[in-house]
């Protein structure tokens, strides 16, 4: 089975600016969940898709959204860009739920 | 919400030692609890994951103890080698869904 993509791997925005990134899940798994990695702080919760529905939602503000399609792939989006949204964004998918996680390789964002 | 928190940030053993991560959890109703290994430039992986039913579990060189009274787990690396060398990272799942809650990372180098 192919593993978890995501695309772009690389993005350079300005602040102020809207980015989407895009995640395809394994074959068959139907949650997709988002993570924020940075130096420090590990991984955080961004938000979990299921069957097109949000199931769950971290602590970020509203300008980060996502979405999930009826083949299970989903978008993320940041609108109006902060220095500090500057990092790897990572998703992964699971079948069921309370089950492992598979992760994509992350798209590298960064703010200027 | 759920707080994890993983100690130590950074650890160096000889090879052949054995390497020791603790996280502590604050959630009494989180009941999964993974082990992911990242190594740099690469997507986090599972490598050994423990339910809130079981004490202790084993898998080769890894092992990981799950204490619910006090709230903590551990994860264990015996014979430690080279290519243990990564960051490793505890999470914590209450189970509605794939919200998981991550420490901070714990930075293993194996001295050969």
């Amino acid at each position: 089975k192919a593993g978890v993509t995501q695309t772009p791997r690389y993005l350079i925005k300005t602040r102020g600016q809207q980015v989407t990134l895009s995640c395809s899940p394994i074959s068959g798994h139907r949650s997709v969940s988002w993570y924020q990695q940075t130096p420090g702080q590990g991984l955080q919760f961004l938000f979990e898709y299921f069957s097109e529905t949000q199931r769950n939602k971290g602590n970020f503000p509203g300008r980060f959204s996502g979405r999930q399609f009826s083949n299970s792939r989903s978008e993320m989006n940041v609108s109006t860009l902060e220095l500090g949204d500057s990092a790897l964004y990572l998703c992964a998918s699971s079948i069921g739920q309370n089950n492992e996680q598979f992760f994509g390789p992350g798209t590298r964002l960064t703010v200027l | 919400g759920e707080n994890v928190e993983q100690h130590p940030s950074t650890l160096s053993v000889q090879e052949g030692d054995s390497a020791v991560i603790k996280c502590t959890y604050s959630d009494s109703a989180s009941n999964y609890f993974p082990w992911y290994k990242q190594e740099l430039g690469k997507r986090p992986q599972l490598i050994i994951d423990i339910r809130s039913n079981v004490g202790e579990k084993k898998d080769q060189r890894i092992a990981v103890t799950l204490n619910k009274t006090a709230k903590h787990f551990s994860l264990h690396i015996t014979e430690t080698q080279p290519e243990d060398s990564a960051v490793y990272f505890c999470a914590a799942s209450i189970g509605t869904g794939n919200q998981f809650y991550f420490g901070t990372g714990t930075s293993l180098t194996v001295i050969p």
